[in-house]
């Protein structure tokens, strides 16, 4: 079936600490994911996204890893800052319209 | 910040009433998508409208209806309101063909 998940809950870490949140998928189709962030209150914001064809994206502070062997993506977050304590998502792309959401991670940083 | 707006922030409605949720795209998107979520969970899929018409709908009853206008703004509509339905509902707008979408800051709907 069609699904995505996260492995963890929740993830504490010491501010100025690398943050690696993963999530796993069951969909050996899929070919589009996207990481959001979603602060109390707001809605998800886009972080990054990454396509099929490639294993590796980097952005701002923030990388993407995605294995299609074994169905996983992580997402990696260098020097952990508090504004980047919120709730992660992954999300897969299905048919190019509906995006498959996780139940989420919780990352709080600590100072 | 992206550019998708929603209306109202919050709303208050008993069971059994009828609710009308509103969103502005963001400027150059095509295509409008609907969110529920539901305390502590990720959002879940309604439907998407694209063209003025419904593109894909996810596993919600026909009280779940929309409507796309041609400035691309829409409109979510639930009919006989339930308990469960209290949640965030959220909008998204995108480009059709593009995998991304762009979330507005969502309508917090509370059922007694």
């Amino acid at each position: 079936g069609e699904s995505v998940g996260l492995h963890l809950p929740t993830l504490s870490v010491q501010e100025g600490d690398n943050s690696i949140i993963n999530c796993a998928y069951s969909n050996s189709a899929s070919d589009y994911f996207i990481w959001y962030k979603q602060e109390s209150g707001k809605g998800p914001q886009f972080i990054i996204d990454i396509r099929s064809n490639m294993d590796k994206r980097q952005g701002q502070r923030v990388t993407v890893l995605l294995n299609k062997t074994v169905k996983h993506l992580s997402l990696q977050i260098a020097a952990t800052q508090p504004g980047d304590s919120a709730v992660y998502f992954c999300a897969e792309n299905i048919n190019d319209y509906k995006l498959s959401f996780g139940a989420g991670t919780t990352v709080t940083v600590r100072a | 910040e992206t550019g998708v707006t929603q209306s109202p922030t919050h709303l208050i409605k008993t069971r059994g009433q009828q609710v009308t949720l509103r969103c502005s795209s963001q400027s150059g998107h095509n295509t409008v998508s609907w969110y529920q979520q539901a305390l502590g969970q990720g959002p879940q899929f309604i439907f998407q409208y694209y063209r003025e018409e419904e593109n894909g709908r996810g596993n919600f009853p026909p009280r779940f209806s929309g409507l796309q206008f041609p400035n691309y703004s829409s409109e979510l509509n639930v009919n006989a309101l339930e308990l469960d339905d209290s949640a965030l509902y959220l909008c998204a707008s995108s480009l059709v063909g593009e995998g991304t979408q762009y979330f507005g800051p969502g309508t917090r709907l509370l059922v007694l």
